[in-house]
């Protein structure tokens, strides 16, 4: 079945850092989306993404859809301690049923000691 | 605003028990979503609504029912819980296909 690839599994952080993540799969989606999930929470929609080459920006965060509609990016400029938590990539077919949208496994983001 | 509210936070069963978990959303959204989050996995769709008065099975439903009770309220059962069951249950809800809402989780485990 469709999956979808995070990486890196998990990364360090210090203060004032950019940070780089990303998804991948074999299939072809239109509509990519990125939640984090705080400690003890549920996730937060962070971007949605509908149109293959769109880059787009929430405050510090910029994600873009790949051009070959198989990938998405996420990258945090000059990251700070409550960046810390789990980033999830989601993909769909926008149009199909409300059941096919995926989640990678995530990208588990902490503060080096 | 509430948004999607969970209950319980946290449940202990034993083998064989059952229970229903309980999702409201006051947001008038038309779909609602229980997945299931392990270590490693992701998340998991169990299964979802529409809309009012429609279910259906997502990637790992078995073991489970569900209801929608009305628009507001979507509902988790397990009817005899195993050991594998044990996990963060969450319920969403979403007005666009893909943008969701989650609640804060529901900690289930099984002895």
């Amino acid at each position: 079945g469709q999956q979808l690839n995070q990486s890196p599994q998990s990364m360090f952080i210090q203060e004032g850092e950019d940070v780089s993540m990303n998804c991948t799969s074999s299939s072809i989606f239109n509509t990519w989306l990125w939640y984090k999930q705080d400690p003890g929470e549920g996730p937060v929609l962070l971007i949605a993404l509908y149109k293959a080459g769109e880059l787009t920006s929430n405050g510090r965060l910029t994600a873009q859809f790949g051009i070959t509609r198989k990938d998405s990016f996420l990258n945090i400029s000059a990251s700070i301690p409550s960046d810390v938590g789990i980033y999830f990539c989601a993909a769909q077919n926008y149009g199909g049923s409300q059941g096919n949208l995926i989640f990678g496994k995530g990208t588990k983001l902490s503060v080096k000691p | 605003n509430a948004g999607v509210t969970q209950t319980p936070k946290f449940q202990v069963l034993k083998t064989g028990q059952s229970m229903t978990l309980q999702c409201a959303q006051d947001m008038n959204h038309n779909s609602m979503y229980w997945y299931r989050q392990d270590p490693g996995m992701g998340l998991r769709l169990i299964y979802y609504s529409a809309s009012e008065g429609t279910t259906d099975k997502g990637e790992v439903p078995n073991g489970y029912n569900v209801s929608r009770l009305n628009k507001r309220e979507f509902s988790l059962r397990l009817e005899s819980a195993a050991p594998s069951q044990t996990s963060v249950y969450f319920c969403a809800s979403s007005i666009i296909a893909g943008e969701l809402f989650f609640g804060e989780g529901s900690r289930l485990t099984v002895l």
